[in-house]
């Protein structure tokens, strides 16, 4: 089944101490992206992927950071989680050939910094 | 500053009425338009989109309609299911290629409650 997957789905941890949240899409997609959904604001790019090695800042990247060693996986890094960062996580992959720019999401993840 | 805009939070509908949902944009450069449906504990699900070369797309019960010159879009849903009870999201891009491509700017999103 074509999916974009993330782990955990519910985290609750504490300021300061160091988290990351996998995701993984196994469709062979060039572009991934990270965003998060606050109510009233609706989903915001934190940073994307154009391919393998390749990330660049989207709307509101401060407190994050990401990789692309591989393909099929770009992991969203909180050094120093506060709680300003509690917020639903989406991770997101399109392929070139979408003119669209449809996008895939993931099924989310709650992220809670006490 | 919010370049895509959905100002009414909320909609409730009887099942097979129609459903309008709303759209406004401040960026003159985006010219693809797409809405995506979530549901609750899941991910955003594409569902109909929009180039700016068109005015209107149909796909089934949804239909988008674009107003360039008013900076618009809506969604059309006919006939209204309670299955459509969801958050409905509005988003924009500039064309794909180079730099820009990917980038989608989101609405605040509606949420539609159809009741049977």
């Amino acid at each position: 089944e074509a999916q974009v997957t993330q782990n955990p789905r519910y985290l609750i941890t504490v300021t300061g101490k160091k988290l990351t949240v996998t995701c993984s899409q196994n469709m062979n997609h060039e572009y991934m992206s990270w965003y998060r959904q606050d109510p009233g604001l609706g989903l915001r790019q934190i940073y994307y992927s154009m391919n393998v090695e390749v990330t660049d800042k989207g709307d509101v990247p401060e407190g994050y950071k990401v990789s692309r060693k591989e393909k099929r996986n770009f992991p969203l890094i909180l050094e120093s989680p506060s709680p300003n960062q509690t917020s639903l996580y989406f991770c997101a992959s399109s392929p070139y050939s979408s003119s669209y720019n449809e996008q895939f999401f993931g099924p989310g993840t709650r992220l809670t910094v006490l | 500053d919010q370049q895509v805009k959905q100002n009414s939070p909320s909609l409730s509908v009887q099942e097979g009425r129609i459903s309008i949902l709303n759209c406004d944009y401040t960026n003159s450069m985006f010219d693809y338009f797409l809405w995506y449906k979530k549901y609750p504990a899941e991910g955003p699900t594409f569902l109909i989109s929009i180039s700016s070369i068109k005015d209107k797309n149909e796909d089934g019960r949804f239909t988008v309609f674009l107003n360039k010159s008013a900076k618009h879009l809506s969604l059309h849903i006919v006939p209204s299911q309670p299955g459509d009870s969801a958050v409905y999201f509005c988003a924009a891009s500039r064309h794909a290629g180079g730099t820009s491509y990917g980038k989608l700017t989101f609405g605040q999103g509606t949420i539609l409650t159809v009741h049977p």
